[in-house]
């Protein structure tokens, strides 16, 4: 149990396109799900954590406008990176947390590539 | 605020060799620590967590893990590596008990098995 999958796994666009990422509960429901960042060879940053039904929270320095996260239904996030450059080119990780669990669950990510 | 030393960047072992990894953590308040295990362009996958009761903590693939308050150090163990536990380690405090807190992560510690 406890599934998360991302989609798509991998993701190659031009320079001032949009992107969107899913990210899925497949055997549970998630009140709140989280968007990391990490970079070649570093740890996980923090993006924003979404809620169900509310408007995300952001992590200082993230910009809101160009990371889109809606949290529309209990096993369903996604983060739409508008306006991608290069410096966008990332790994991006989900994780959802069951309702009433104490453990975050992780998503596979997703390799995005901005040209 | 909470944070997360891992003071090793790489370590290496010979398979079959006894493996410790360390971290340290800052926080105020009772931690909850984790440690989770990430394969190259995979997400992360829990290997185990404390949250109170035994300071000894056992995982899957055999790792296990101490929590020693007076040394603020949560690492991680296993009597005998195998070339398949090659990964990048993570260890991780969240606030609070619920899976919809924050994680913290420290920045982790390459792995490397020599046959």
């Amino acid at each position: 149990g406890a599934v998360v999958s991302q989609h798509p796994s991998r993701v190659i666009c031009k320079s001032g396109t949009s992107v969107k990422i899913e990210c899925r509960s497949l055997d549970f429901q998630a009140t709140t799900m989280f968007w990391y960042r990490q970079f070649p060879k570093q740890s996980l940053m923090l993006m924003a954590t979404s809620n169900e039904g509310s408007k995300a929270t952001y992590e200082q320095g993230v910009e809101k406008d160009k990371f889109l996260i809606n949290h529309a239904s209990l096993t369903l996030s996604t983060l739409t990176v508008t306006s991608a450059h290069p410096e966008d080119s990332s790994f991006y990780i989900c994780s959802a947390a069951p309702s009433g669990a104490n453990t975050q669950y992780f998503g596979p990510g997703t390799r995005l590539t901005v040209l | 605020a909470q944070s997360v030393t891992q003071p090793d960047i790489h370590i290496t072992v010979s398979e079959g060799a006894s493996l410790e990894l360390r971290c340290n953590y800052s926080y105020g308040a009772t931690p909850y620590l984790f440690w989770y295990v990430q394969s190259p362009g995979q997400g992360l996958q829990l290997l185990l967590k404390y949250f109170s009761g035994d300071t000894l903590v056992q995982g899957i693939k055999g790792f296990e893990a101490e929590f020693k308050r007076s040394q603020s150090s949560f690492n991680l163990r296993k009597p005998s590596v195998h070339w398949s536990d090659a990964a990048e380690y993570f260890c991780a405090v969240q606030r609070g008990t619920g899976g919809g807190n924050k994680l913290t992560f420290g920045t982790g510690t390459q792995l490397k098995v020599e046959l």
